[in-house]
C-alpha cells in the first residue's frame, strides 16, 4: 500500500519561497513506472496540477505553464521523497497543498491514485 | 487549456435516490475523463477512470459514461457515505478538474 506522507511550513510570507516536501512508503521515487506530481486547491482556482517529477533512466520534469517561471520539483532518492519549491508567492498562492502519484503503467494509467493528506500553507505578512 | 464544466453546482438528494453529475469539456478529452470523490478534510479519491472503469474498491453503484465532450457520473441508489463533492478531470492534454458537484442531504 502506497502511502504519501507531507510535511512543510504553514504559513509563508509574501516574496518568500513555499517548500514543501511528500514522503514516499510502498514506491519509490525513482521508480521507472510512477511519476510523482504535486496539485493545490483553492476556493477561487479549484483543484491545479503544479507540476511533476518521474524517472526513466534519466530524471525529468513537467511543470504547469501558469507557475512554470516560479516552481521547482525535485525527487530525493536517499531519503524517498520529492519536494515542492515556488518562488515569489503571493496571497493567491494559499491552498491546500497535496501531493500524489501516478502510475503511469499501472492500471490506472496517468491517473492520480494516491494522495498525500494535504497541507493547508496560507501566504500572508 | 482543456477547461471542464460541472453541474450542477449543488444537487439536494435523499439516501437511495440517483444522482447524475455532468461533466462537459471545452474540448475533445477522447475517454480521457476520470471522476474523484472528496470528503471533507480529506484528498480527493479516485472513482472512475477512463470514463467507465471502476477503480479498486468502488461499489458498482457508481457508473461513468460519455464520449468526447460530454460525460456522465451516476450514484445509483445513494449511501450515506455518498454525500460529498465530485470532481470530473481529464488527462487528455496535460490535467484539468471541474470545479465540482456536491451532492448534499435533502
Amino acid at each position: 500500500q502506497v502511502q504519501l506522507q507531507q510535511s512543510g511550513p504553514r504559513l509563508v510570507k509574501p516574496s518568500q519561497t513555499l517548500s514543501l516536501t511528500c514522503a514516499i512508503s510502498g514506491d519509490t521515487v525513482s521508480s521507472n513506472t510512477a511519476a510523482w506530481n504535486w496539485i493545490r486547491q483553492s476556493p477561487s482556482r479549484g483543484l491545479e496540477w503544479l507540476g511533476r517529477t518521474y524517472y526513466r533512466s534519466k530524471w525529468y520534469n513537467d511543470y504547469a505553464l501558469f507557475v512554470k517561471s516560479r516552481v521547482v520539483i525535485n525527487p530525493d532518492k536517499s531519503k524517498n521523497q520529492f519536494s515542492l519549491q515556488l518562488n515569489s508567492v503571493t496571497p493567491e498562492d494559499t491552498a491546500v497543498y497535496y501531493c500524489a502519484r501516478a502510475d503511469m503503467s499501472g492500471a490506472y494509467g496517468d491517473y492520480f491514485d494516491y494522495w498525500g493528506q494535504g497541507i493547508m500553507v496560507t501566504v500572508s505578512s | 487549456e482543456i477547461v471542464l464544466t460541472q453541474s450542477p453546482a449543488t444537487v439536494s438528494l435523499s439516501p437511495g435516490e440517483t444522482a447524475t453529475l455532468s461533466c462537459r469539456a471545452s474540448q475533445s478529452v477522447r475517454s480521457y475523463l476520470a471522476w474523484y470523490q472528496q470528503k471533507l478534510g480529506q484528498a480527493p479519491r479516485l472513482l472512475i477512470y477512463d470514463v467507465s472503469r471502476r477503480a479498486t474498491g468502488i461499489p458498482d453503484r457508481f457508473s461513468g459514461s460519455g464520449s468526447g465532450t460530454d460525460f456522465t457520473l451516476t450514484i445509483s441508489s445513494l449511501e450515506p457515505e455518498d454525500f460529498a463533492v465530485y470532481y470530473c478531470q481529464q488527462r487528455s492534454d496535460w490535467w484539468t478538474f471541474g470545479q465540482g458537484t456536491k451532492v448534499e442531504i435533502k
